[in-house]
């Protein structure tokens, strides 16, 4: 199955600051999917990323916020800006994955940002 | 994609056999049953899917009746480090290019000595 480097694993920023969180996939995948864990809860998709297309938001979600970039096959970045404390939360990158005849998703580490 | 209902939490020691099930009315007929698992700090991971009856592996059993309306996994002879939250997902995994998993509230287990 598909490994995924996710960087950074964690930061505490500033508000009204902006990060980017890289995620690199050790080999070529059509699709990588941006979500978001608030603390104690569940996933919640952010995006949807093509490489050579804009990505494609989730109710609640918007590229001014969450500018997404996938520049080639294998890697996607994705940009908290003008983080404010509700920004606090992990976020994660996931593959679709096949292994054998099992579909599923393979995901990165996560990203803890903390916003102070 | 069908909405998937399951305990928030459930309490085992170690040694006993943990079932935990999931509800899911409206699944479809191309929709496939996929469990994920999350420990702290990490990211989801592919527990085990299935279609219907019986699915085995190495980790976990898949039990899914006729009916196709509920699953449960089953983990044999849990450890402390079974202690994670397990999520039930429901989707169309054929369609390919693009077919999101909806996450719902997942089950927090807990395993003690």
């Amino acid at each position: 199955s598909a490994v995924i480097s996710q960087k950074p694993s964690r930061d505490i920023c500033q508000r009204g600051t902006s990060l980017t969180i890289q995620c690199q996939v050790d080999s070529q995948v059509t699709m990588m999917f941006w979500y978001r864990q608030q603390p104690g809860q569940s996933l919640t998709l952010i995006a949807t990323a093509n490489q050579g297309s804009e990505a494609t938001y989730e109710s609640g979600f918007v590229i001014d916020k969450f500018p997404i970039s996938r520049p080639n096959l294998t890697f996607s970045t994705l940009t908290v800006s003008n983080m404010s404390p509700e920004d606090s939360s992990i976020y994660l990158c996931s593959v679709e994955d096949w292994t054998g005849a099992v579909y599923g998703y393979t995901f990165g580490s996560g990203t803890r940002l903390t916003v102070v | 994609l069908a909405k998937t209902t399951q305990p928030i939490s459930m309490d085992s020691y170690e040694g006993q056999e943990v079932n935990i099930t999931c509800s899911h009315n409206n699944i479809a007929t191309n929709d496939y049953i996929t469990w994920y698992q999350q420990f702290p700090s990490q990211g989801p991971r592919f527990i085990i899917q299935g279609y219907k009856t019986k699915v085995t592996n190495e980790v976990a059993s898949l039990f899914i009746p006729a009916d196709r309306k509920s699953s449960t996994l089953s983990l044999p002879r849990v450890s402390l480090s079974d202690t994670a939250v397990y999520y039930c997902l429901v989707g169309d995994i054929l369609t390919g290019g693009g077919n999101k998993l909806t996450f719902g509230t997942g089950t927090q287990l807990k395993v003690e000595l």
